[in-house]
């Protein structure tokens, strides 16, 4: 994990856009994968995005990477409270092995 | 979208006796698995990569006579914990690449209490 940093702790209010950055150190990264984590239970895939891509979007979820800077962001467009949750950023490499940031814990406010 | 689940989602055990979780990949095959474990409020730790007919492959630190790793079928992994103890309590969580392609499904985790 400690190749992949992320901010702990994100607040947002409902019907706002949060914006969870990740950055990572290894250039030879081949996918990035967002991943979503409730209370107690496993990982939800919400996206990955291709290295040598810049940007992908699906429904809410926007996905930013900057490979010159190594930095990797998700913005999910009018937040609600079933978004609060833990949102794990990775990188994986040709043997698909997952390094995983130390996730954000988005909290969603009324 | 497709699924993978584990057996059993908790489980307590006695120090010294051994525990087997499960990981099935339900509507595709997995010739790749991978098991982490997470500690409460802490990221995921990779311990082993599970090839389907053949030995898993360990990360450094992992004990891999502690934790038996098989991958019988193209949809089926397995950990084992032997000898557990107190220490090895944690949340097991295991995932499985989508065929060939770059999609990683994770299980909904396991957790193992040892007392």
């Amino acid at each position: 994990g400690e190749d992949v940093e992320q901010s702990l702790f994100l607040s947002v209010r409902e019907g706002d856009s949060s914006v969870i950055n990740c950055t990572y150190t290894d250039s030879s990264s081949t996918y990035l994968y967002w991943y979503k984590q409730e209370p107690g239970a496993g990982l939800q895939l919400l996206t990955y995005i291709f290295s040598n891509m810049d940007m992908k979007q699906d429904q809410r979820l926007t996905v930013l990477l900057n490979k010159k800077d190594k930095h990797l962001s998700l913005r999910i467009a009018d937040t609600q409270t079933g978004d609060s949750a833990i949102y794990f950023c990775a990188e994986s490499f040709n043997d698909y092995k997952l390094s995983f940031g130390a996730g954000t814990t988005v909290t969603v406010r009324a | 979208g497709a699924v993978v689940s584990q057996h059993p989602s908790w489980v307590i055990c006695k120090s010294g006796t051994s525990v087997k979780i499960e990981c099935r990949s339900l509507d595709f095959q997995a010739t790749t698995m991978f098991w982490y474990r997470q500690f409460p409020k802490q990221s995921l730790m990779l311990m082993a990569t599970s090839n389907e007919g053949s030995k898993a492959t360990y990360e450094q630190g992992v004990e891999k006579d502690k934790f038996l790793i098989n991958h019988a079928s193209l949809t089926l992994s397995t950990l084992t914990v032997t000898s557990a103890h107190p220490e090895d309590s944690s949340f097991y969580i295991c995932s499985a690449r989508l065929g060939t392609g770059n999609t990683i499904y994770f299980g909904e985790g396991s957790w193992l209490t040892v007392v």
